[in-house]
Order: C-alpha cells, then structure tokens, then sequence
C-alpha cells in the first residue's frame, strides 16, 4: 500500500491555457474522488467515480472541467481555458466500498496558480 | 442540504491541555463521519471514522463521539503537543459517496 499518489505537485499556468492533473489511488480501492481546497476553506467535492463509471458531479464542476478513469485505476482532471478563479489545490481520496466503514484517503494534492 | 459547521475557527492552548473540537451538521441521516488532520500546504490524513451505528471511535490520544440525533460530533485530544498543531476537518457523508466538509479549526499547541 503506497498511498494516494498525485502528479504534479505544482502546477503554474497562465490563464487560458488547459492543464491535466493525474492521481493514482491504492491499488484496490474501487472509488476514487476529485476536491477543490482553496486557502482557509475545507476541501469542496468535485466528482467521483466507482471503478470506471462517473456517479456524481458537482455543480462546480463547469464545461470546462473534465475527468475520467478510462480503466478503472488511475484518474485525470482536465481544466480547459484556465482562469484566475481555479487557482486552488486539488485533491484525490480513494476509498474501498464497505457498508459503513468507507474511509478515503487523500493524496498530497495538486496546487495550481493561474496567473 | 447537508451542511456542516465547525467551532472554533481556531483555537490556541498550551502544550498538555485537554480539547475538544466540535462540529455540527444539518442534516441527521447520515453514514458515517470522519475527522482528518490537515499540515498546511499537504494532503488530508484521516484520523478516526466513526459509523451512523456507533457513537464513539478511540485512536491513541484521540476521542470522535457522534450524536446523530442532535447533530453533532466531537473530537477529544488527550494531554495536547506542539506536533498536534494543525487544522482539523470534520466530514460528513450522505450515503452519497462524497464528504461534505466544515470549514475546520485551526490548533496551535504552544510549548
């Protein structure tokens, strides 16, 4: 068990410019979850996924924001048009599905700062 | 809409002092709830998961009672250090899959 791995760590774009994010959850957990943190709030819920099936979105999530988990393992998050707003940190969780017990686990995160 | 609220916003004690974090939540039908410790500028570390079932969960120093009815859970810290300085989030989950987080209480230990 490795943990929730996420890439990059950083991210600094200008605006207008696209990014993509990468998390790879714990091996066997069948959930993973997409956030958004900004500075001095608790972590808002984006999406998330249960193996390669999109369950939910958020309202927050705009036409310009897309993710995926073609196989079922690793996730992408793709900003399009970045603007000054998105500057936040993104954060991955996976979770194992059990009845009561479905704790998730976050990864290190991805800061990025549209400038 | 489930909402979830967490007092103080920060909270500054000396080093060996008991606390008591609290949160509170809107909506009572809950799954479970969790508490994450949050360094700043990383990740979050989960702490303790507490099921709709259960009405305490103990890890170490560290004590999360949950009272469903009243909406509210509480997290004890036993004989506080200057390494327990961080922010701590309350999060609770619908049965939806996704948390819903407070805005957390920032703790300074001072030695």
């Amino acid at each position: 068990d490795t943990g929730v791995s996420q890439d990059p760590r950083h991210k600094i774009t200008k605006r207008g410019q696209n990014v993509t994010f990468r998390c790879d959850p714990i091996s066997e957990h069948n959930r993973l979850y997409w956030y958004r943190q900004t500075l001095g709030q608790g972590p808002e819920f984006l999406t998330y996924f249960q193996n390669e099936a999109q369950l939910e979105k958020s309202r927050l999530l705009s036409d310009r924001f897309s993710a995926e988990r073609p196989k079922g393992s690793f996730s992408t998050l793709e900003i399009q048009r970045t603007e000054q707003g998105d500057s936040a940190m993104y954060l991955c969780a996976s979770s194992q599905r059990r009845t009561g017990q479905e704790t998730q686990y976050f990864g290190p995160g991805t800061r990025l700062l549209v400038l | 809409k489930q909402e979830v609220t967490q007092i103080p916003a920060a909270l500054s004690v000396p080093e060996g002092e008991n606390l008591v974090l609290n949160c509170s939540f809107t909506d009572s039908a809950i799954y479970n709830l969790q508490w994450f410790r949050q360094d700043p500028g990383k990740g979050l570390t989960s702490l303790l998961l507490i099921q709709s079932s259960q009405r305490e969960q103990t890890s170490g120093r560290l004590n999360a009672s949950l009272d469903k009815s009243s909406g509210r859970s509480t997290l004890y810290i036993a004989a506080s250090q200057p390494g327990d300085s961080a922010t701590y989030l309350c999060a609770v989950n619908n049965q939806g899959g996704k948390l819903i987080f407070g805005q957390g209480t920032e703790l300074s230990v001072k030695p």
